[in-house]
């Protein structure tokens, strides 16, 4: 079946970056769009962006520009997000999903804490 | 970016009550509306999409419906596992948008 595994949580100090992973199996990566979302307490939740990992080609939320960086590694089926220069509005639980514009399938979530 | 607002932000309902969350887009989006439930402390589950459409596994007691740009979820029978925050997404224009969440509970 579809499993969308993600790392762990971080605690990172203001300024810093922090990249978060997205292990798959269940399904064909290499011709999948895979998306990452962003939820805070509110609640809200945020699309930041989706990468093809068939050709790494990419389509980021505007907000999230220069923010996030999507990337995948074919060989191990894994999806990644770097998120740069951290603050305290980054703080958030960020999830990945399967899908580039509906998420029929979401990892379990990465809590980000952003503090000195 | 398109905005959707759901209401209510909250709502208390009884078992087996029938229960309406509404989504209003800020402009046309065709069927291009989902709907997801989060559980606490889990990830968001994909319920219905194509406005109308129920998601696999997804229980007949769910419903979506369309009337212009106002999108309804129903629930027929309220059960005690249909307990946490349904979202709206519209998925016409990027970036995708979701609405504000509404929190059900059990009265």
């Amino acid at each position: 079946q579809v499993k969308l595994l993600q790392s762990g949580a971080e605690l990172v100090k203001p300024g810093a970056s922090v990249k978060l992973s997205c292990k798959t199996s269940g399904f064909t990566f290499s011709t999948s769009y895979m998306s990452w979302l962003k939820q805070v307490p509110g609640p809200s939740i945020e699309w930041i962006g989706w990468i093809y990992a068939g050709d790494g080609g990419t389509n980021y939320n505007q907000k999230f520009k220069g923010k996030a960086t999507l990337t995948v590694d074919k060989s191990s089926s894994t999806a990644y997000m770097d998120l740069s220069s951290l603050t305290s509005e980054d703080a958030a639980v960020y999830f990945c999903a399967r899908g580039g514009r509906l998420f029929a399938y979401w990892g379990q979530g990465t809590l980000v804490t952003v503090s000195s | 970016d398109i905005q959707m607002t759901q209401s209510p932000a909250s709502l208390s309902a009884s078992l087996e009550e029938i229960v309406t969350i509404t989504c209003q887009a800020s402009q046309d989006i065709g069927n291009w509306l989902a709907w997801y439930q989060q559980k606490p402390g889990k990830s968001p589950q994909l319920l219905i999409y194509g406005a109308t459409s129920l998601a696999d596994g997804v229980p007949s007691r769910f419903s979506g419906s369309r009337s212009g740009t106002q999108y309804s979820l129903k629930i027929s029978r309220l059960q005690v596992e249909d307990i946490g925050i349904y979202y709206c997404q519209q998925a016409s224009s990027a970036p995708w948008t979701f609405g504000g969440g509404t929190k059900l509970e059990l009265k």
